[in-house]
């Protein structure tokens, strides 16, 4: 399975502003995809970072918001964009090393917290 | 839309002894699979087991198996011989077999593991 790293692995900020999180993958992979953990519950799908085109957004989740890059196939980010205490969560990211049938394997996920 | 329903928000099993997670899906789908994931403390999100829906045989690994139902949308996880180090949050998820690769958890089954 891949490693994967989590940058920064938590974090606390103030309302308004803005908090990117990177995501480091050992080798190439195909897919990544970033999720979110709100207290106490499941994980949600936010979007898929697709390697030198836009991200894939789910519904519910836009890119002003959670504007994602990604630039090469072991490296994506995730920007957190004018926060407010409701996004206060942690945030993983996922990797599939082959298509979209694939496991996929998580990050260690960046806990933040919006004051 | 696919759904997943994880009915035990909490179980406890003593050592060594067995114990069986549930899940039920909803989806109008032929082809998919299913995960059980592992959120230990640590909040890493760990592969537990994967089961495609095509095959009839039950997945295994190691101490942990699966009863996959396929006409009752039912995918249960039994863990055999409980060890301390399985005290966690477990997820249930689906994933299309399509080429978007989302995963749609479960609320989760937090597991103690009583010595």
């Amino acid at each position: 399975s891949a490693v994967i790293s989590q940058k920064p692995s938590r974090d606390i900020c103030q309302r308004g502003t803005s908090l990117t999180i990177q995501c480091q993958v050992d080798s190439q992979v195909t897919m990544m995809f970033w999720y979110r953990q709100q207290p106490g519950q499941s994980l949600t799908l936010i979007a898929t970072a697709n390697q030198g085109s836009e991200a894939t957004y789910e519904s519910g989740f836009v890119i002003d918001k959670f504007p994602i890059s990604r630039p090469n196939l072991t490296f994506s980010t995730l920007t957190v964009s004018n926060m407010s205490p409701e996004d206060s969560s942690i945030y993983l990211c996922s990797v599939a090393y082959g298509g979209a049938g694939d496991t996929q394997y998580f990050g260690p996920g960046t806990r933040l917290t919006v004051l | 839309a696919q759904t997943v329903t994880q009915s035990q928000p909490e179980m406890s099993v003593q050592e060594a002894e067995t114990v069986t997670l549930s899940c039920t899906y909803d989806t109008s789908e032929n082809n998919y699979y299913l995960f059980w994931y592992k959120q230990p403390p640590s909040r890493q999100m760990i592969l537990v087991i994967r089961q495609e829906a095509y095959k009839q045989q039950n997945a295994t690994e190691n101490r942990f198996s699966v009863n996959f139902q396929k006409a009752a949308k039912s995918f249960s996880l039994k863990i055999s011989d409980s060890q301390l180090g399985d005290t966690a949050m477990y997820f249930c998820a689906f994933m299309r077999a399509s080429n978007t690769g989302k995963l749609i958890f479960g609320q989760g089954t937090t597991l103690q593991v009583k010595p």
